[in-house]
């Protein structure tokens, strides 16, 4: 079955940066592309941005534009999240998501917890 | 960008009730609109996409419908499993925006 594995959780200072990995089985990785959506404590859902894992092109919401890397290793069908010059504002939960079904996030990682703190 | 703006925020409901959640956009998205269910603690889950399709395995009561800039999710009958948070989510270009959440509640 498609599984989504994504790293555990971490705790950083603001200033510095985070990588998130999302190991993914079950499925052809570089078939569907994976999106990485946030969640604030007690908040809705964001959207942050897309990867195609086959083509390795990737795309963001304008708020992270410059900040936010999305990446893959097509070897071990894993893709990568990391955001830089963290603040309080980026604690959160954060999930990576196998796009299927024409961009419905069909299958979900289980989130991965970044605490900002000082 | 597209906003997605869902009514109500809260709705209060019985077992048994009929509930229905609106999900308008800010422009056209055509059917590019997908509704996933998250209860606490845990990661949202697909319920429907293509504004009308549900998912494998996603109950009969669960009914989605729309098109253009309003859409709609039914429980046509609510169960305990259902008391929940749900989103709706445009995927008609990028930046996929999602609404703000409408939690169902006892």
């Amino acid at each position: 079955q498609v599984q989504l594995v994504q790293s555990g959780a971490e705790v950083k200072k603001p200033g510095t940066s985070v990588k998130v990995s999302c190991k993914t089985s079950g499925y052809i990785f570089t078939r569907d592309d994976i999106h990485w959506i946030r969640q604030a404590p007690g908040q809705g859902l964001e959207w942050m941005g897309w990867i195609s894992p086959n083509r390795g092109v990737s795309g963001n919401a304008q708020k992270f534009q410059g900040r936010v890397s999305m990446t893959r290793d097509t070897s071990i069908a894993t893709s990568y999240l990391e955001l830089i010059n963290v603040t309080s504002d980026d604690t959160a939960m954060y999930f990576c998501t196998r796009s299927g079904l024409g961009g419905a996030s069909a299958s979900w990682g289980q989130g991965t917890l970044v605490t900002v703190s000082s | 960008d597209i906003q997605m703006t869902q009514s109500p925020s809260i709705l209060s409901a019985s077992v048994g009730d009929r509930v229905t959640i609106a999900c308008r956009a800010s422009q056209s998205i055509s059917t590019w609109l997908a509704w996933y269910q998250q209860k606490p603690g845990e990661a949202p889950k697909l319920l429907v996409y293509r504004a009308s399709s549900l998912d494998v395995d996603v109950p009969s009561r669960f009914s989605g419908s729309g098109s253009g800039t309003d859409f709609t999710l039914t429980i046509s009958s609510v169960q305990p499993d259902d008391f929940a948070t749900y989103y709706c989510q445009h995927y008609d270009r990028y930046p996929y925006t999602f609404g703000q959440g409408t939690k169902v509640e006892i």
